[in-house]
């Protein structure tokens, strides 16, 4: 069975730019989360997609923001990049959502390395 | 919101030996606990899960505790090998209806032969 797979691997951008990143999960998982890592900071949930419905919201500017298809496949978006976005962004994905009696755990891609100049 | 701890950056032991990581949280009574490897460009990989009426959790080396009076959770690897190098991280949900996982910054483990 194919893992969670993120594209692209590395990205780099330009303060300004915009951004889009894409998430494959694991066929038949429907819950899609996404994640920024930094040195600073460790991991920080940024929102979570259930069903093509935006479930949770992390405390991240408006600048960021997500969706998730039919297939469950997921896309974020990062408009007007400061250099305070470069980071590790990590998707993960679930049979089900995060919370309730679920208890899920998370399985995680290996991330989109974003840098910004 | 959550606080969670791990209990230093960085942990070295030498091989053979047990090496334990804590994970402690403030705030909110977790529902329920995971903990994570990671590896250097890799994102993290589930490794246990222990629920707040779960003492203890083992799969092979690996042993977890939960103690909700303390606020904690331990992580043991036993006959710890080189292999075992890697950042482990703790995760906490509340278990409420729109949960999410609240991660601690990790504990950079090396295990030297």
């Amino acid at each position: 069975k194919a893992g969670v797979t993120q594209t692209p691997r590395y990205l780099i951008k330009t303060r300004g730019q915009q951004v889009t990143l894409s998430c494959s999960p694991i066929s038949g998982h429907r819950s899609v989360s996404w994640y920024q890592q930094t040195p600073g900071q460790g991991l920080q949930f940024l929102f979570e997609y259930f069903s093509e419905t935006q479930r949770n919201k992390g405390n991240f500017p408006g600048r960021f923001s997500g969706r998730q298809f039919s297939n469950s496949r997921s896309e974020m978006n990062v408009s007007t990049l400061e250099l305070g976005d470069s980071a590790l962004y990590l998707c993960a994905s679930s049979l089900e959502p995060t919370g309730g009696v679920s208890n899920q755990p998370q399985h995680f891609g290996d991330g989109t390395r974003l840098s910004i100049l | 919101s959550q606080k969670i701890e791990q209990n230093s950056e960085a942990l070295n032991i030498q091989e053979g030996k047990t090496a334990t990581l804590t994970c402690n949280y403030t705030n909110y009574s977790p529902a329920y606990l995971q903990w994570y490897r990671q590896d250097p460009g890799r994102g993290p990989v589930f490794l246990l899960l222990i629920r707040e009426n779960e003492k203890e959790k083992r799969k092979e080396r690996l042993k977890v505790t939960f103690d909700t009076t303390l606020k904690q959770s331990l992580f043991h690897i036993t006959a710890s090998q080189p292999a075992d190098s890697a950042t482990y991280l703790c995760a906490l949900d509340r278990g409420s209806t729109l949960g999410r996982l609240y991660f601690g910054r990790g504990t950079q483990l090396t295990v030297w032969p």
